[in-house]
């Protein structure tokens, strides 16, 4: 099955900065990669995602990009606020898995520091 | 649009006593639905999924069952809690067949005592 690695597991950036937060996955045949953010308390909420046939996408502060060669895809924020603050978390879908083939990351803690 | 409603959203229990978990979608028909729980950190693990009525697949062996008695309908339970069930209890759904992910619940706060 598919097997997803997320990196790092914590992640400390002053406010203003960037953070980057980085998936591979095991599988060629995942051709969809949705990005969470779950804040103190609150399920996951989807926050952007990209499909195989896109190598990059933005929407204002967040972009996501897509490596399939090397299978992996990466989360960028810019100009980090405090509220970024929360628990990241990468998936893969690979179609015609168990349970629609959803494989979450373990997770990125980003603090924001002021 | 769809929702995702969970509840209750915390819930305190004594060691031996049963649970149930209630979730219900709305604005969508035969949508697959999971439940997942968070313990301590921050790994989501699946516990349960269902494509349809009375379909139930069980992903991790242990102290919970689940239920689906209607289409938009799940229901985690438990006939006698065990101190190592406590943890952040998730419901999401997504649309059968569609490659959009998952919307989750706003997720139920299990303490075991």
């Amino acid at each position: 099955g598919e097997n997803v690695e997320q990196h790092p597991s914590t992640l400390s950036v002053q406010e203003g900065d960037s953070a980057v937060i980085k998936c591979t996955y095991s599988d060629s045949a995942s051709n969809y990669f949705p990005w969470y953010k779950q804040e103190l308390g609150k399920g996951p909420q989807l926050i952007i995602d990209i499909r195989s046939n896109v190598g990059e996408k933005k929407d204002q502060r967040i972009a996501v990009t897509l490596n399939k060669t090397a299978k992996h895809f990466s989360l960028h924020i810019t100009e980090t606020q405090p509220e970024d603050s929360a628990v990241y978390f990468c998936a893969a879908i690979t179609p015609g898995g168990g349970a629609d083939g959803l494989t979450f990351g373990k997770g990125t803690h980003l603090i924001i520091q002021p | 649009s769809q929702t995702i409603h969970q509840w209750p959203a915390t819930l305190v229990q004594p060691v031996g006593s049963p649970l149930s978990l209630e979730c219900t979608v709305e604005g969508t028909s035969n949508p697959n639905l999971y439940w997942y729980r968070q313990a301590a950190g921050r790994g989501l693990q699946l516990l349960f999924y269902s494509v349809g009525i009375g379909q139930i697949s069980s992903e991790v062996p242990q102290n919970l069952s689940a239920s689906r008695p209607q289409d938009r309908q799940f229901i985690l339970s438990s006939k006698k809690l065990l101190l190592s069930d406590s943890g952040f209890y998730l419901c999401a759904w997504s649309s059968a067949g569609r490659n959009y992910g998952y919307t989750f619940g706003s997720g139920t706060r299990l303490t075991v005592v």
